[in-house]
């Protein structure tokens, strides 16, 4: 079975400063990776994703991530927050054979202070 | 394109009573799925259909089924409800064409409180 594990249940930082949160993945086989983001009173929309190719992938609003293989990791990183970045954001991964279900992370609760 | 779309947005319940929440997408997606989100724990899929006419258990089924008659909708309903039931309740479709291969695309979430 897969599972998503994210480190930082609440993030706070000022504005301006740099962003990593940590996605964490357990599963053998090739995988899908993705970042949803969930503004407050919304549904969750595709930040990025990562099939295959460059490690190094990045998405919308100046969002990236790394996947790394050997380290099961899909890091999502911003160079410099705004306060329109205070969001939950989702990890999640989808094994490529396990008919398109994906396991979410618990989410980390980003507050960006203006 | 209203994308995927979910009814009711709102709804409280007294225990025991019965509901069914729709899910629409007008994307012509094969793949539907229906998560409950909870505070702390992200979200958990509660079951999800690949076609029209399938279905198939998440991760917490327990108190809900599901019916794929048409393809672009996807029912859950809760037969008895529980207060531990409450929760926001997110549909989503995933397309397997194109530049958004694989990706899922959510509902505005329904939030329902079981008294």
């Amino acid at each position: 079975a897969q599972s998503v594990s994210q480190h930082n249940h609440h993030v706070i930082l000022s504005e301006a400063a740099s962003l990593e949160l940590g996605c964490n993945y357990s599963y053998g086989g090739t995988v899908n990776l993705f970042w949803y983001v969930q503004y407050p009173g919304q549904h969750l929309q595709l930040l990025l994703k990562y099939f295959s190719g460059d490690p190094l992938v990045k998405g919308i609003k100046g969002f990236e991530a790394e996947f790394i293989k050997s380290k099961f990791s899909f890091n999502l990183r911003k160079p410099s927050v705004q306060w329109s970045d205070t969001a939950e954001y989702f990890c999640a991964v989808n094994a490529v054979t396990n008919a398109g279900k994906s396991t979410f992370g618990d989410g980390t609760t980003l507050t960006v202070k203006p | 394109n209203a994308g995927v779309t979910q009814t009711p947005k709102f709804r409280v319940l007294k225990t025991g009573q019965s509901m069914t929440l729709l899910c629409a997408q007008d994307m012509n997606h094969e793949y539907m799925y229906w998560y409950r989100q909870d505070p702390g724990m992200g979200l958990r899929l509660i079951h999800y259909s690949v076609g029209e006419g399938t279905t198939a258990k998440g991760e917490v089924p327990d108190g809900y089924n599901v019916s794929r008659l048409k393809k672009q909708n996807f029912l859950l309903g809760l037969e008895s409800a529980a207060p531990s039931q409450t929760s926001v309740y997110f549909c989503a479709s995933r397309d397997l064409q194109g530049s958004s291969y694989n990706e899922q695309f959510f509902g505005p979430g329904t939030r329902l409180t079981v008294l």
